[in-house]
């Protein structure tokens, strides 16, 4: 069966500080895979998506950036971390366009 | 202004009872609709997914329909139990994603 990791759970990070999280499916291959972040009471804005090794697309201008340097791993980065880049990071996959998206558990960014 | 608005922002239920969630959207036209369900810090969990030609999809007490004419979607939980107590999300997708804010739903015994 196909699963989906992502960490660090949790993550405090001052500001101005790099950040680097990851994710992980097993199970599967060649999927499209995803970050968004989830702001509280808001919803789901996507980051990036990538449909294969080395191909992202970004979906809004940010000081983030995306790598998948494997096929079942995405990271998402940043080089100098700012106040506005706290929220929820998800992660989901999905075999192709118009398939249910899976997500991951998430990780809790937190920037102080 | 968001393409997918849902209402109630948040409502409160008591086990056993029954409750809608609504969804309008204006993106058109689109290739399928889906409910997700997102308990408190977790990631969002696939309920149903309707094509554009479905009306109605159920997944055990969820029962999703869909009007394409007037652009509307709701989300019926029947028998409601304290597990249900989450963010209900309803996407709807024209090969890009577009999210709605989501319904918080309190189940209270």
């Amino acid at each position: 069966s196909q699963t989906i990791h992502q960490w660090p759970a949790t993550l405090v990070q001052p500001v101005g500080s790099p950040l680097s999280l990851e994710c992980t499916v097993e199970g599967t291959s060649n999927p499209n895979l995803y970050w968004y972040r989830q702001a509280a009471g808001r919803g789901l804005q996507l980051l990036f998506y990538s449909v294969g090794i080395g191909q992202i697309s970004s979906e809004v201008p940010q000081n983030l950036s995306a790598s998948r340097p494997q096929d079942r791993q995405f990271i998402l980065s940043s080089k100098k971390l700012l106040l506005s880049d706290s929220g929820f990071y998800l992660c989901a996959w999905e075999t192709g366009e118009g398939e249910t998206q899976y997500f991951g558990p998430g990780t809790r960014l937190l920037v102080l | 202004k968001n393409q997918v608005e849902q209402s109630p922002q948040s409502l409160i239920i008591l086990e056993g009872k029954n409750c809608t969630l609504q969804c309008n959207y204006t993106v058109s036209p689109f290739s399928n609709l889906r409910w997700y369900k997102q308990d408190t810090g977790r990631g969002p969990v696939s309920l149903t997914i309707m094509t554009f030609s479905e009306n109605t999809k159920s997944n055990g007490r969820y029962t999703a329909t869909l009007d394409a004419d007037t652009k509307q979607s709701s989300l019926h939980i029947t028998a409601s139990q304290l597990s249900d107590s989450a963010s209900y999300i309803c996407v709807v997708n024209d090969y890009k994603l577009s999210f709605g804010a989501g319904t918080t739903v309190t189940v209270r015994a």
